[in-house]
């Protein structure tokens, strides 16, 4: 089975630091990492993929990947309370013939402190 | 969310009675997905559809079934609820890539 682990936290930064979000999966196979964002009470919302080894910015917000070592993070630079939620990390794994599903994994819950 | 409804948005029900949650999108994707969000276990995958009448089982399928006869509905239906199944169930759509997820379907079975 394939599986996606990350670590449920919660981890808690002060205001303006640096957040470290880590996932690890089982299925060397796998193509492309995604991580979400879910507020409370919320739906998951996409905030950035990742497919190619290395590094990947958007804004405060760095994607890596370490294929050799089955490794994906997500960094989120000058944390802001609005950045206070759950992330889930996701892998997309072949399911059969052409089709693709996306396994999750169980979400970090990071806090950020005024 | 844009293009995703799901309906209802909350539903008490009893052990015993089926249920039927919907998920409409007017986006034309491929792709819709049905999960559940628990405490302690993420989302996990129920059932999806890669097509009109194409339809394959996800990881905790058992006690539910779908059916998909337009490119814009999909539905999945409890046959018979249990406490078991009380849960936040998440549609999603996508065409291959990442996923966009609908509002959520609180589901209550006392």
């Amino acid at each position: 089975q394939k599986e996606v682990e990350q670590n449920s936290g919660p981890l808690s930064v002060p205001e303006g630091a640096i957040a470290s979000l880590n996932c690890t999966y089982s299925d060397r196979g796998s193509q492309s990492f995604f991580w979400y964002r879910q507020y409370s009470g919320k739906s998951p919302e996409l905030i950035m993929f990742i497919y190619s080894n290395g590094d990947k910015e958007d804004g405060r917000f760095t994607a890596q990947l370490n294929k050799a070592s089955q490794y994906v993070s997500l960094l989120i630079r000058d944390s802001q309370p609005s950045d206070s939620a759950t992330y889930l990390c996701a892998v997309l794994n072949r399911s059969g013939g052409s089709n693709y599903k996306l396994t999750f994994g169980k979400g970090t819950l990071l806090t950020v402190n005024p | 969310d844009a293009g995703i409804t799901q309906s209802p948005r909350h539903k008490v029900t009893e052990t015993g009675t089926p249920v039927t949650l919907r998920c409409h999108q007017t986006e034309n994707h491929r792709y819709m997905y049905w999960y559940r969000q628990d405490p302690g276990h993420g989302l996990r995958l129920i059932h999806y559809s890669y097509g009109v009448k194409d339809t394959d089982k996800g990881e905790v399928s058992d006690g539910y079934s779908v059916s998909r006869s337009k490119t814009e509905d999909f539905l999945l239906t409890l046959e018979s609820a249990t406490s078991s199944q009380t849960s936040v169930y998440f549609c999603a759509i996508s065409e291959g890539f990442g996923y966009t997820f609908g509002s959520g379907t609180r589901l209550t079975v006392v």
